[in-house]
């Protein structure tokens, strides 16, 4: 599968815990976005990655949150000590050279906070 | 401020009964307007991209228009296997800017 992969599917943390979500994004893509997206809601836009460096991350909460794309393995959305607002779906997309190209999609991590 | 409407929220159909949804939008500076389908518990499928007012794009029973200000999805003859949510997006030269969707279900 070439496609955008999200992992995991699902994440249930307990409030105060700390969710890890990773993306790969698609074959021969360096570039990465992330959303969220609230039931019945659109995507909200948090962060664009290339390889090593944020290039906007206008969408994401000053706190809690970060994101990072290393030069080796997947894009990784972390958010510290979470609170039961923060559950959502959260969408990677990726494309090949930039912002004007379409985004593709991986099929989301469902966070669950208990 | 860039934002995205799309409407109806909701739109049911009968099999065969072709419709519109529609995208409307103010962005400073339209580079392109994309179309997703979704479907649920899934992530977004890329439809089309329009870059132009005027500009048409087609597949199979979709076909995708452009003007200055807004852009329809046009459905011709809808399948039950049509059903889904459709977002549009307008990219800015920033980022894209979702609409809430039109939620489409087809009856057979």
């Amino acid at each position: 599968n070439a496609g955008v992969m999200q992992n995991p599917r699902h994440l249930v943390r307990r409030r105060g815990q700390e969710a890890r979500l990773r993306c790969s994004p698609m074959k021969g893509h360096s570039h990465v976005y992330w959303y969220r997206q609230l039931p019945e809601e659109g995507l909200k836009f948090m962060v664009y990655l290339q390889k090593e460096n944020i290039i906007d991350e206008s969408g994401m909460p000053k706190e809690r949150f970060s994101a990072e794309f290393p030069k080796e393995g997947p894009s990784i959305l972390r958010i510290q000590q979470v609170v039961r607002g923060d559950s959502a779906a959260y969408f990677c997309a990726s494309s090949n050279t930039g912002i004007d190209q379409p985004q593709h999609f991986g099929d989301g991590t469902r966070l669950s906070i208990l | 401020e860039d934002q995205v409407t799309q409407s109806p929220e909701a739109l049911r159909l009968q099999e065969g009964e072709s419709s519109s949804l529609n995208c409307s939008y103010t962005v400073s500076g339209l580079r392109g307007l994309f179309w997703y389908r979704q479907d649920p518990g899934k992530g977004p499928e890329f439809l089309f991209t329009l870059y132009s007012a005027g500009e048409e794009k087609e597949k199979e029973r979709l076909k995708a228009t452009l003007t200055k200000k807004e852009s329809f999805l046009h459905i011709t003859a809808p399948k039950p296997e049509d059903s889904a949510t459709y977002l549009c997006a307008a990219d800015n030269f920033n980022k894209f800017y979702f609409g809430s969707g039109t939620k489409l279900n087809v009856k057979p």
